[in-house]
């Protein structure tokens, strides 16, 4: 099984400051045939499902504000979002999606400072 | 739009069989993976398994011993069972379309609101 491992566990940051989170794999979710990373970002809020937020490593889902962007390659990721709002308070995790079974991130609590 | 909707007992006895169904609207089963995802509480996400509308499957194998997962194209509606459960079964289940056709491959795009299955006596 892939192992996702999430740092850090929480995360407080000012509002309008910028709060990143990383995603570790312990090995490569990169397709050499398609060049593809096989990692999604998913933002959780309390009673609610998962929402996609980031795909593809990078490449945001319809709807989802440009604060949110994602980055990196291999076994090590990031999502960053540029400005901290509010509504962004919530629980964050990313998933590999390279091979089964499919595994996810323990996740990270974003909290405003 | 499409939309996911899980139901099912709310309650099971240990050592029972969990059942629950995950109803697809506003759009045809076919073509697409469909998962289930479960969430104890307070806890991170655990995939449980996939399946495709022609019926094949591909499960997490820390659960393939007790799972199944069924589809009703007729219904448009795919179905869990947990057979033997415990109290760790208790979770928060999910049902998730897979967003790339015809793939397992894949990120989840739509999420049912979820259910929450407590296993107790």
């Amino acid at each position: 099984d892939i192992v996702m491992t999430q740092s850090p566990d929480s995360l407080a940051v000012s509002l309008g400051e910028r709060a990143t989170i990383n995603c570790k794999s312990s090995q490569s979710v990169l397709y050499s045939s398609n060049n593809k990373n096989y990692l999604a970002w998913y933002q959780q809020k309390p009673g609610q499902p998962p929402k996609l937020l980031i795909y593809w490593a990078s490449t945001r889902e319809s709807g989802v504000p440009d604060r949110f962007s994602g980055s990196g390659a291999g076994t090590d990721f990031t999502l960053t979002i540029s400005s901290l709002q509010t509504e962004d308070v919530a629980l964050y995790y990313c998933q590999q999606y390279y091979s089964t079974p499919i595994t996810f991130g323990q996740g990270t609590r974003l909290e405003i400072k | 739009q499409v939309q996911l909707q899980e139901s099912g007992p709310g309650l099971v006895k240990p050592s029972e069989t969990l059942s629950l169904t995950c109803t697809v609207s506003g759009g045809s089963i076919s073509t697409y993976y469909w998962s289930w995802i479960r969430q104890p509480p307070g806890k991170g996400l655990e995939w449980i398994g996939y399946i495709y509308y022609s019926g094949s499957t591909n499960y997490n194998p820390s659960l393939k011993r007790r799972v199944t997962i069924s589809v009703d194209t007729s219904k448009n509606q795919f179905s869990l069972k947990l057979s033997s459960v415990t109290a760790a079964d208790t979770a928060v289940y999910y049902c998730a379309r897979v967003g790339v056709m015809a793939t397992i491959l894949s990120y989840f795009d739509l999420w049912g609101r979820g259910t929450l299955v407590t296993v107790s006596s």
